[in-house]
């Protein structure tokens, strides 16, 4: 069982419209909790960190639910530039690695 | 913003050869991290280093060791280069005691035939 789960995908989904993303983690003495967002054969861009008690940038939600080990990413109003591979990133502890999801794709179409 | 740099970009190495793989982290970015990325795969954690020691270990092969230097640039070297170490290599630089986040560069695309 890999220690960060999420859902593969692929979410096709027009524009304007609101998807979630969730994602499960094995190790609960995990410290920090990331969504990346990687375009193909390019490198992993922070899209942002994950609070407990949630946080916003703009049309982007994370939650952060440490007793079900469970974090999401809602999109609002999604954009056709929003199509990438989004990827759930958990820190188990210390200034040390990171261990990445599989990703889930998006494909925002008009 | 200054961004994490790798060089080179895309090598073509064959089979038993050696690769170097270069790192410049972001300036004030004292610890540098190496991934592997196989087609199709999510990043696999290699090695990192903080204050040019080895903070960390991952499932790196004894074929490749890596170091970091004293101006915080960090190289990957890779021997005996076998068909299977075709991946994207990245890069990635935090500011430790200050931040988990870390910033990836655009990786080394590397070939073996």
């Amino acid at each position: 069982r890999k220690e960060v789960e999420q859902d593969p995908g692929p979410f096709n989904v027009p524009e304007g419209a609101t998807v979630a993303f969730n994602c499960t983690y094995s190790n609960s003495a995990s410290q920090s909790f990331f969504w990346y967002r990687q375009d193909c054969r390019k490198e992993p861009k922070l899209l942002m960190s994950v609070y407990s008690s949630g946080n916003e940038d703009g049309r982007f939600t994370a939650q952060l639910n440490r007793a079900s080990q469970y974090i999401s990413l809602l999109i609002r109003d999604s954009k056709l530039s929003d199509s990438a591979t989004y990827l759930c990133v958990v820190n188990p502890g210390g200034y040390n690695k990171l261990i990445f999801g599989a990703g889930t794709r998006l494909a925002v179409h008009p | 913003a200054a961004g994490v740099i790798q060089s080179p970009r895309h090598l073509i190495k064959e089979k038993r050869e050696t690769a170097t793989l270069k790192c410049y982290p972001i300036p004030r970015h004292d610890t540098v991290y190496w991934y592997q990325q196989g087609p199709g795969q999510d990043p696999q954690f290699l090695i990192s280093f903080y204050e040019k020691m080895q903070s960390d270990k991952g499932s790196i092969p004894d074929r490749f060791s890596a170091q970091q230097f004293s101006d915080y640039h960090s190289e990957l070297n890779m021997s005996s280069l076998e068909l299977g170490d075709s991946a994207l290599y990245f890069c990635a630089s935090s500011q430790a005691r200050q931040t988990y986040e870390q910033y990836f560069g655009p990786g080394t695309r590397l070939t073996v035939t």
